[in-house]
C-alpha cells in the first residue's frame, strides 16, 4: 500500500513568488492534513478537510496561504505570494478516521526556501 | 492553552547507553499521548502512544509512560542503537479535537 506522498522534496523560490504544494494522502482516507515546521521550531497545524470539505482551518496563518483539495482527493497548498518567514518544512498526513486513535499518516515532507 | 514541552537538543550519546528524553505537556481535558520519529531523508512515523493515565506506550525497544500527576510522558530506551539516531517529537491530541500538537523536537545522535 502506497503512503502518503508529498511534491515537490524541495522547493526555492524568491520571496513575492507563488509556490504550490501537493500531497497525495493513502487512498481511502477521508481525512487529510496539512502541517509546517518552521525553522526548527514545533510542528504546527495548519488545516484539516474531510473529503473535500475543510473541517478547520484556523491554523492557517494568513490570506496567502489557500489549500483545496478537489474530489476529495490530493490536495494543494499555494502560497501566495510567498515570505521568508514561509520558509519551512511542510507536512501532509491522512487518517481514515479524523478522530479516536486513528493514526495519521504522514508524507516525508516538502521544504521551502524562500530567499 | 495546549502545549507540548521536550528536551532540547541535540543529545548524544554513544552506543548501548541509557536514553531519556523528556516531555510534558499542558492540556485542558484528558489527552492521548504520542511520540513521532523521523528518521534521516523521511517522514513522520508514528514511534508509541498512550492514551490515558498510567498507560505505557512501547515499540522498538522505546518506551513512554502516560503519568497525570506529573503532566509528563518521557521516552526512554535501555539500549540506543546508531539507527536510532533521529529526530523525536512529543505530540499530543485532546478528545475533542483530531489535530496534534506538538512538542520542538529532539535531535538524537548516537555515536558508534
Amino acid at each position: 500500500e502506497a503512503g502518503v506522498t508529498q511534491f515537490p522534496s524541495h522547493s526555492v523560490i524568491e520571496k513575492g513568488q507563488t509556490v504550490t504544494l501537493r500531497c497525495d494522502p493513502i487512498s481511502g482516507h477521508d481525512n487529510l492534513y496539512w502541517y509546517r515546521r518552521v525553522m526548527g521550531k514545533e510542528i504546527k497545524f495548519l488545516l484539516h478537510f474531510v473529503k473535500e470539505s475543510k473541517q478547520d482551518e484556523s491554523g492557517m496563518p494568513n490570506n496567502r496561504f489557500l489549500a483545496e483539495r478537489t474530489g476529495g482527493t490530493y490536495s494543494t497548498l499555494k502560497v501566495q505570494p510567498a515570505e521568508l518567514e514561509d520558509s519551512g518544512v511542510y507536512f501532509c498526513a491522512s487518517s481514515q478516521d479524523g478522530r479516536g486513535l486513528n493514526e495519521q499518516f504522514f508524507g516525508p515532507g516538502t521544504r521551502l526556501t524562500v530567499l | 492553552g495546549n502545549s507540548v514541552t521536550q528536551m532540547e537538543g541535540p543529545v548524544t550519546l554513544s552506543e548501548e547507553a541509557f536514553l531519556t528524553i523528556n516531555c510534558t505537556y499542558t492540556a485542558t481535558g484528558y489527552p492521548s499521548l504520542f511520540w513521532y520519529v523521523q528518521y534521516p531523508g523521511e517522514g513522520l512515523q508514528l514511534l508509541l502512544k498512550a492514551t490515558k493515565a498510567d498507560d505505557k506506550g512501547s515499540n522498538k525497544g522505546f518506551e513512554a509512560t502516560y503519568r497525570k500527576e506529573t503532566t509528563s510522558f518521557h521516552l526512554e530506551k535501555g539500549s540506543v542503537q546508531v539507527s536510532d539516531s533521529a529526530v523525536y517529537f512529543c505530540a499530543l491530541r485532546l478528545d475533542s479535537n483530531y489535530q496534534l500538537i506538538w512538542g520542538a523536537g529532539t535531535k538524537l545522535i548516537i555515536k558508534p
